[in-house]
């Protein structure tokens, strides 16, 4: 692994089913956050972990949650997904909370 | 809530210069990004400002204003691989990054 990955790449998923969306980066990077991308609105902050054992939300958390059990996972959980969440998923890290992050390659899920 | 404007779309000649600019209002600032995001991509960083001037960085400049809350990001000698969505983010109050739409650069031959 070198850098940050995640999985799957894309996803069709009913709605209602529950999905966990894989992220996992090799720099030891303390900072790590997930963000949806939706067209004409941007990024948006879902969650965030500060570091290994602690999450906060960001700006769109209803609907998700996160765990951060080790430094490396960062899984964002749809509990029962919905057709509003069907968006681009990335995952970052960053290894201070101002420094620069480094986004994965993405999660295209679309909920029916 | 966070503002961050900046232009939908722009279009510029192969081997010209193209300025997008972004406008801020958030809570707070410790710093603006530039990211570059091609299609299908993920973003990538392009530039950090967190004093007012000029960061220049190969073809690539960018500008701060923080009394304006106004930064731009130069791009010169304009090639077709520039053709992307460039990405102002405001790192604010609590150090999370608000984004703003994004703006579609076309690179046209």
């Amino acid at each position: 692994i070198a850098g940050i990955t995640q999985a799957p790449t894309s996803q069709i998923l009913a709605a209602g089913r529950r999905m966990t969306l894989r992220c996992t980066q090799d720099m030891r990077h303390n900072a790590m956050y997930w963000y949806r991308q939706d067209l004409g609105l941007g990024l948006r902050l879902i969650h965030y972990s500060n570091t290994a054992g602690t999450t906060g939300k960001g700006e769109v958390p209803d609907g998700y949650s996160v765990s951060r059990a080790n430094t490396d996972d960062f899984p964002l959980t749809l509990a029962s997904a919905v057709p509003s969440q069907t968006s681009v998923y990335f995952c970052a890290s960053s290894d201070s909370d101002h420094n620069e992050q480094f986004f994965g390659p993405g999660t295209r899920l679309t909920v029916l | 809530g966070q503002n961050i404007d900046q232009p939908t779309e722009m279009t510029a000649t192969e081997g010209a210069i193209v300025q997008i600019n972004c406008t801020y209002q958030t809570s707070g600032f410790n710093g603006l990004f530039w990211y570059q995001q091609h299609a299908g991509e993920a973003p990538t960083f392009l530039s950090y400002n967190v004093l007012d001037g000029l960061e220049e960085k190969g073809r690539f400049s960018s500008f701060l204003s923080r009394s304006k809350g106004y930064s731009y990001l130069l791009l010169k000698e304009l090639q077709m691989k520039d053709s992307a969505s460039y990405l102002c983010a405001v790192l604010t109050n609590d150090y999370k990054l608000s984004f703003g739409a994004g703006t579609t650069v076309t690179v046209r031959a």
